[in-house]
């Protein structure tokens, strides 16, 4: 089974700021890899996923995390951040040859504040 | 589009109360529903996934169920609410059984058993 370790539960950076979150992997077997952003009382939403092709993946709201299959990461950063920004979010991880969403495991997830 | 609603939003409940959240999808036909359940400082655990009416499997044995009535509609239900049972209930769907496909998630409903 995989399993996923977010390695900071909080993150403070200032506005402006560049920002990392650290997501590492484990899994025997080749899988897919995704981050969700959840804002305050909200369900979570797709930052963005990787699937194959090229290791770096960009997503929304000027995000991109590259995928490092030696060192089974896929650490998420935004070279300057807003205040909007602030959220918890989530990495998750999927085996390709699973049979469905049920199979993906969740981070416990970091919570970003982006702060004056 | 679709869409996903959940209602009630947030519920405050006593101990031994029932409950019953619901989650409908718009705008698809056939999804494969979820119901997770979030923690404080936790992430994200499956409790019941559906392929389908009236099929219905549970990830983990809990105090809850888990009914599908309609192609669109999933329902989590409890007869006696414990306190462990409080959280950020979150429903969610996928088109097929693809891994590759991303979960849309509703905007949750937040339970306080009292």
């Amino acid at each position: 089974a995989q399993s996923v370790t977010q390695l900071d539960s909080q993150v403070p950076v200032f506005e402006e700021a560049p920002v990392e979150l650290r997501c590492n992997y484990s899994s025997s077997v080749s899988v897919y890899l995704f981050w969700y952003v959840q804002y305050p009382n909200q369900g979570l939403q797709l930052l963005l996923k990787y699937l194959s092709g090229s290791t770096l993946v960009k997503g929304i709201n000027g995000f991109e995390a590259e995928f490092n299959k030696s060192q089974t990461s896929f650490h998420l950063r935004k070279p300057s951040v807003h205040i909007s920004d602030t959220a918890e979010y989530f990495c998750a991880v999927t085996v390709i040859s699973s049979g469905s969403a049920r199979q993906l495991t969740f981070g416990s997830g970091t919570q970003l504040t982006v702060l004056p | 589009s679709q869409t996903i609603h959940q209602w009630p939003a947030t519920l405050v409940q006593p101990v031994g109360s029932p409950l019953s959240l619901e989650c409908t999808v718009e705008g698809t036909s056939n999804p494969n529903l979820y119901w997770y359940r979030q923690a404080a400082g936790r992430g994200l655990q499956l409790l019941f996934y559906s392929i389908g009416i009236d099929q219905i499997s549970s990830e983990v044995p809990q105090n809850l169920s888990a009914s599908r009535p309609q192609d669109r509609q999933f329902i989590l239900s409890s007869k006696k609410l414990l306190l462990s049972d409080s959280g950020f209930y979150l429903c969610a769907w996928t088109r097929d059984v693809s891994g590759a496909n991303v979960l849309t998630f509703g905007a949750g409903s937040r339970l306080t058993v009292l």
